[in-house]
């Protein structure tokens, strides 16, 4: 496609279930990013991969939260027993590279409900 | 721990009027500094890019510069349409080792026509 997809744009589950939320990058990017945006607040990042490893997974908040892009395209991100607190948007980018210069380009988000 | 300021908060102008948005890093150590545009209920659309070793950069009626010695950073739009109407973000890389951006949160900008 020509940008980053996300799927799906809205989930609302309740509080101790498990999603996944999965992000297609522009394709040829070897870079993707997961961040995250609550209310009214800049996007948060949680984690990087440079093609199929985690190559920075500091802004993950704690360990329900993990993510995995197994050929180094697609990516999907996997919260456990979701708590209200992690109601948020996640957006997923990618760029050409993972250097420090490259360009990212952002998905729609994935709107995070957990009752 | 890395802050970024944006200001004003919330902005609104006139159609027409030109204006200036405006952020801060508590770091000055920036690789490069993305500006985006967030359309309510949207995601992010990068519209301007300026590496370090770069002053500003241009696009149609957006101008963005960036002076580094400061931390600072400001977006110019000429001749605002309603158009122009969304929240303003920056984001920058500014940590040695890390690839990601770090963002201040927004300028909420109203164009009136």
């Amino acid at each position: 496609g020509a940008g980053v997809s996300q799927t799906p744009s809205n989930k609302v589950t309740e509080k101790g279930k498990y999603v996944e939320l999965r992000c297609d990058p522009i394709s040829g990017h070897t870079a993707l990013y997961w961040y995250r945006q609550s209310l009214g607040q800049g996007p948060e990042f949680l984690i990087y991969f440079q093609g199929t490893g985690a190559a920075d997974d500091s802004g993950l908040p704690n360990d329900r939260f993990f993510a995995v892009r197994p050929e180094g395209s697609v990516s999907t991100l996997k919260i456990q027993r979701t708590e209200r607190g992690d109601s948020a948007v996640y957006l997923c980018a990618s760029s050409s590279g993972g250097g420090i210069y490259n360009e990212q380009f952002f998905g729609p988000g994935t709107r995070l409900t957990v009752l | 721990k890395q802050e970024v300021t944006q200001i004003p908060a919330a902005l609104s102008v006139p159609e027409g009027e030109n204006l200036v948005l405006n952020c801060s890093f508590t770091d000055s150590a920036i690789y490069n500094l993305q500006w985006f545009r967030q359309d309510p209920g949207k995601g992010l659309t990068s519209l301007l890019l300026i590496q370090s070793s770069q002053r500003e950069q241009t696009s149609g009626r957006l101008n963005a510069s960036l002076d580094k010695s400061s931390g600072r950073s400001t977006l110019y739009i000429a001749a605002s349409q309603p158009g122009d109407s969304a929240t303003y973000l920056c984001a920058g890389v500014i940590q040695t080792g890390a690839n990601n951006l770090f963002f201040g949160t927004g300028t909420r900008l109203t164009v009136i026509p």
